[in-house]
């Protein structure tokens, strides 16, 4: 059974920088096609891809947000980091991550709220 | 990047009726479209796959149909869980999206 679970702060003043972690469960992040990717979605609006690392350390990103975007990996401990920089209060959201295969998001976590405020 | 446009954006229907919600994509994207429902406070769960496969324990009563750029998600008979809001996503170019949505309602 594939589990994730987002986690990070839940309050953030602009300009700082955001950094979650998803532990993942359930499946590895070796074989090929399998990523682990980041969604965001701001209150009452639609979801957001921020991010996809792949099986082979590839990475994308929002094409809108790759100036302040870092996602990596540690396939030994089963976890995948995103980093945002510059937060803004149009940040605020809840962000999710999912397991992915070949872009098919097929697993999510719960995910982690996020305000960004002074 | 691919848009995708999802109708209606709300949809008050009763529970037992039949409904079917709309996605179209700017350009393309071959089979690769994905359904998801949303219920309030929770995370997206996968419904439709390649277009028309059922995830892993989705009933029966969801379909999903189209290809390249018109695709449409039925849901026969439905129950009170189905009152949520409803999702397409293109997963075949970077950067991936998804429609804006579509809300069911109970009338």
């Amino acid at each position: 059974q594939i589990t994730l679970e987002e986690s990070g702060p839940t309050l953030v003043k602009p300009t700082q920088t955001l950094t979650l972690t998803c532990a993942f469960s359930g499946f590895s992040l070796t074989p090929r096609g399998v990523g682990v990717g980041w969604i965001r979605q701001a209150p009452g609006k639609a979801l957001e891809w921020l991010a996809l690392i792949y099986w082979n350390d590839d990475k994308t990103y929002s094409p809108s947000l790759k100036t302040r975007l870092t996602i990596t990996k540690d396939t030994s401990r089963n976890h995948v980091v995103l980093i945002m920089t510059n937060l803004e209060p149009v940040d605020t959201a809840t962000y999710y991550c999912a397991h992915s295969f070949w872009g098919l998001l097929d697993s999510w976590g719960p995910g982690v709220s996020v305000t960004v405020s002074s | 990047e691919v848009v995708m446009t999802q109708s209606p954006a709300t949809l008050s229907v009763s529970p037992g009726e039949r409904v079917t919600l709309s996605c179209r994509a700017s350009q393309s994207v071959d089979r690769n479209l994905a359904w998801y429902r949303q219920r309030p406070g929770q995370a997206p769960r996968l419904l439709i796959y390649g277009a028309s496969t059922r995830a892993t324990g989705i009933p029966a009563r969801f379909s999903g149909s189209g290809s390249e750029t018109d695709f449409t998600l039925t849901i026969n008979s439905l129950q009170s869980e189905d009152f949520a809001l409803y999702y397409c996503h293109q997963y075949l170019n970077w950067p991936y999206t998804f429609g804006q949505g579509s809300r069911l309602e109970i009338k």
